[in-house]
């Protein structure tokens, strides 16, 4: 069965890092995207970006000048950084995983970690 | 950017009755050279990550109740619940894979009249 724990800091100042790592047990971790997506309170959900596990990236145009994914696949973990954070990160933040079709790997997501919420306040 | 609008926002329904959630892609999520709809339902319950409930538009995800269904091609799809139960209480969102960024929709809050 795969799971997909995550942890990271949960309180942040303006301007700070925001820095998760999402750990994938269980299951392959090569071929698939594992992604990061967040969700701000109450609000609707948000694509960030995704990795592959040899390590290809693609981030969402409105966050990537902010945003580094990056994968250890010794571990079976990837990572989230998000510099200059504001209050409009303030979010549940999720990492997922990708599912792999017939057709291809797509970007739509099977598996979930279980969230983190990442609060920016002064 | 293919934006995904769904309505309504929110809709009650009685035990046992239909719900039918809606979606429209700002364009066409169909890719017609294997003619699949690059679109996805998901159920999020409170305080629960998302959970996958359909792809290519109609296909059910793997122990999906078959109550659930998607249909629809193109720019307009639909989610459908034949006879809602009270544990299909949730926030619907629809999502196109088609292109990145992989938007989704703002959601549909489903719950018991």
């Amino acid at each position: 069965q795969v799971q997909l724990q995550q942890w990271g800091a949960g309180l942040l100042k303006p301007s700070e890092t925001l820095s998760l790592t999402c750990a994938v047990y269980g299951g392959s971790f090569n071929g698939y995207h594992w992604g990061w997506i967040r969700q701000p309170p109450g609000k609707g959900l948000e694509w960030i970006g995704d990795i592959s596990h040899s390590g290809s990236t693609t981030y969402n145009p409105s966050l990537k000048s902010r945003v580094t994914i990056s994968v250890d696949t010794s571990k079976n973990q990837f990572s989230l950084r998000l510099t200059s954070v504001t209050a409009a990160d303030t979010a549940v933040y999720y990492c997922a995983r990708g599912v792999i079709t017939v057709l291809a790997t797509e970007r739509l997501y099977n598996y979930w970690g279980q969230g983190t919420l990442v609060t920016v306040s002064s | 950017d293919i934006v995904m609008t769904q309505s309504p926002d929110s809709l009650a329904v009685s035990l046992g009755e239909r719900a039918t959630v809606n979606c429209r892609s700002s364009q066409s999520v169909l890719y017609t050279s294997n003619n699949k709809n690059y679109l996805a339902w998901y159920q999020q319950k409170p305080g629960q990550p998302p959970k996958l409930l359909i792809y290519w538009a109609s296909t059910r995800e793997s122990g999906v109740p078959d109550r659930f269904s998607g249909s629809g091609s193109g720019t307009d799809f639909t989610l459908t619940i034949s006879s809602l139960r009270p544990e299909d209480v949730a926030v619907y969102y629809c999502q196109q894979y088609y292109s990145t960024p992989p938007l989704f929709g703002g959601g549909t809050k489903v719950e018991i009249k």
